[in-house]
């Protein structure tokens, strides 16, 4: 599996901050995504990445922007963070090994961001 | 969008007996894929099966098996000799396009000693 880790894995912020969270990948993977989890919702997908300099928006993407400048690296910013951005962030790669099939998520440990 | 539900928000099972947890999905596609996934309290999300739709056949994966039924749009999850280990939220997700999953609400199960 590739490695992939997620930084900070807690962060508590104040309501009107920027926040940035980090997400690395050790493997080469072409696809990178954001999602949160909530209660009652699942994860839900904020924006993914198709390559450097190439990203889209998902489903819940209001109020988050993302960069990824290198292979390895996906960041997800929260402008100005608001209480309905309290959520566990979850990154994750695609496993699909370019067979064309799909071979699911490989998945971050998580962020529990706490904004107040 | 698509979309995933799993009715039953919590669900128990005895240690060693066998439980199902149920995942319902709305989609138009013929291809696609669906899976399982895994979140102990340690909050890593953790694959636990995968299965393609054009594959009559039930993934099985030591005592996790599903039961895919495509006209019905039904993935079940069942959990044969419950272990203190299964304790967790499962969640199922599907995906045809493979740049996004849709996933359920999720299932919390308890093992029970």
């Amino acid at each position: 599996d590739a490695g992939i880790t997620q930084s900070p894995r807690h962060k508590v912020t104040e309501t009107g901050t920027p926040v940035t969270l980090r997400c690395h990948q050790t493997e080469n993977h072409r696809y990178m995504y954001w999602y949160r989890q909530d209660p009652g919702h699942g994860l839900r997908l904020i924006h993914y990445s198709y390559g450097v300099k190439d990203t889209d928006k998902g489903e819940v993407s209001d109020g988050y922007s993302v960069s990824r400048s290198k292979t390895e690296d996906f960041l997800l910013t929260l402008e100005s963070a608001t209480s309905s951005q309290t959520s566990v962030y979850f990154c994750a790669i695609s496993e699909s090994k370019g067979t064309g099939s799909n071979y699911g998520y490989t998945f971050g440990s998580g962020t529990r961001l706490t904004v107040v | 969008a698509q979309t995933v539900t799993q009715s039953q928000p919590e669900m128990s099972v005895q240690e060693a007996e066998t439980v199902t947890l149920s995942c319902t999905y709305d989609t138009s596609e013929s291809d696609y894929y669906l899976f399982w996934y895994k979140q102990p309290p340690s909050r890593q999300m953790i694959l636990v099966i995968r299965q393609e739709a054009y594959k009559q056949q039930n993934a099985t994966e030591n005592r996790f098996s599903v039961n895919f039924q495509k006209a019905a749009k039904s993935f079940s999850l069942k959990i044969s000799d419950s272990q203190l280990g299964d304790a967790a939220m499962y969640f199922c997700a599907y995906t045809d396009t493979g740049n996004q999953f849709y996933f359920g609400t999720g299932t919390s199960l308890t093992v029970i000693p």
